[in-house]
């Protein structure tokens, strides 16, 4: 596809309940990074895959979270367990390099909400 | 720690003027600084990379300073248009961040007709 594209576009879930997102990366882009993004807030970071291996994970924020990017292109953001304060939209982009001067491509993001 | 900060308050111009956004940081010495634009309901877009050594950068109607000493970016917008109506997000980084940024919480800029 032309960009990042991410599934599904909004979640509902039940307080407790699991859920899955998806990212769908720009084909080639080497990097890959989610982030959450409160309302009225910048996005904040989470995690950064380069390739299949995940180079940093300080961003998320307990153990309920968990990514992967198991063949170097799609990725999927879990968590587990979802609590209300959850609720936000959840970003992935992706860029060319890891490059510190890369511009990172951003999807539309994800809003999840936990009741 | 490490803080980033932009201007909280929504900006509101009347078409036509020069709109100025504001980024400060603290406690951080970014070797680049971009500046992203976000639509509601949509992922942020890149507009800007400005090194550490480029005092300014231009690009069509937008402008970027970089001020190392007074740790902080100005990001200007001139003939503003109502289709500039958006948040804008500033993002330093640093050379051993790896490739993560760290955003401010963004200013939202309204243009008036």
């Amino acid at each position: 596809g032309a960009g990042v594209s991410q599934s599904p576009r909004y979640k509902v879930a039940k307080r407790g309940q699991d859920v899955a997102l998806r990212c769908d990366p720009i084909s080639g882009h080497v990097s890959l990074f989610w982030y959450q993004q409160a309302l009225g807030q910048g996005p904040e970071f989470l995690t950064y895959f380069q390739n299949e291996a995940q180079l940093d994970k300080s961003g998320l924020p307990s153990d309920r979270f968990f990514a992967e990017r198991p063949e170097g292109s799609v990725s999927t953001l879990k968590i587990q367990r979802t609590q209300q304060e959850d609720s936000a939209v959840y970003l992935c982009a992706s860029s060319l390099t890891g490059f510190t001067s890369n511009e990172q491509f951003f999807g539309p993001g994800t809003r999840l909400t936990v009741l | 720690s490490q803080k980033i900060e932009q201007n909280s308050e929504a900006l509101n111009i009347q078409e036509g003027k020069t709109a100025t956004l504001t980024c400060n940081y603290t406690n951080y010495s970014p070797a680049y600084l971009q500046w992203y634009r976000q639509d509601p309901g949509r992922g942020p877009v890149f507009l800007l990379l400005i090194r550490e050594n480029e005092k300014e950068k231009r690009k069509e109607r937008l402008k970027v300073t970089f001020d190392t000493t007074l740790k902080q970016s100005l990001f200007h917008i001139t003939a503003s248009q109502p289709a500039d109506s958006a948040t804008y997000l500033c993002a330093p980084r640093k050379y051993n961040q790896g490739g993560k940024l760290i955003f401010g919480q963004g200013t939202e800029l309204s243009v008036k007709p």
